[in-house]
């Protein structure tokens, strides 16, 4: 089946910075999510992006399907972004999410 | 609904017991899907309903795992005889359809003692 790595695997940073999370994909897709799986658990959607970039506010996600790969990037982190990161692929003629393998993000004051 | 709901939040059974979980999804979304999460990993597809029809159920780990939809709504996961390995997260998710974006309820976290 598909393979859906994420990296980096783990993230520190300071409050105020920069990011950029990389989701690679092992074949083509047609569609695909990002998530924000909070300290509490909860998956907050981010992004529903085929291809193309979109902006949400201090975060933007790129795909570029043909390369077989998207990119969140998250500016001005605040604490409150701290978290799992997960990028899914929509699989099985679309019936399914493929989640890849997530980037623990921290961020300290 | 406004959201995809799940219940109960929490479940500690002993093994050998079943159990049910319950998922109510967005009220406007015929598609409806169940992903398991074991700590530290991403959700991974079990199954997932078109109205009543289950099309996939692929992802079930075994025959003591079972799912439906009798009314194209509510839906129910449930595991028969645990085992501890059955510990894990079980989210829920809802969507218009196929390649439509889904949207995941607060999971039931399982613990099987």
């Amino acid at each position: 089946g598909i393979q859906v790595e994420q990296s980096p695997p783990d993230l520190i940073l300071q409050e105020g910075a920069n990011s950029t999370l990389r989701c690679n994909f092992s074949d083509s897709v047609n569609n695909l999510q990002w998530f924000h799986q909070n300290p509490w658990g909860q998956l907050i959607n981010l992004f529903y992006i085929p291809s193309g970039t979109k902006q949400n506010g201090r975060l933007s996600a790129t795909t570029v399907a043909t390369e077989r790969y998207s990119l969140l990037y998250i500016s001005s982190s605040q604490t409150t972004d701290s978290g799992v990161y997960f990028c899914a692929v929509f699989t099985g003629g679309g019936n399914k999410l493929t989640f890849g393998t997530g980037t623990q993000l921290k961020v300290e004051l | 609904g406004a959201g995809v709901s799940q219940s109960p939040r929490y479940k500690v059974t002993k093994r050998g017991q079943d159990v049910t979980l319950r998922c109510d999804p967005i009220s406007s979304h015929a598609t409806l899907y169940w992903y398991q999460q074991a700590l530290g990993q991403g959700p991974e597809f079990l199954t997932y309903f078109n109205y009543e029809a289950q099309p996939d159920k692929s992802g079930l780990p075994s025959d003591r795992f079972s799912a439906e939809r009798p009314e194209g709504s509510i839906s129910t996961l449930t595991i028969q005889r645990t085992e501890q390995r059955d510990s894990a997260m079980y989210r829920c998710a809802s969507s218009f359809g196929r390649n439509n974006e889904q949207f995941f309820g607060p999971g039931t976290r399982l613990t099987v003692l």
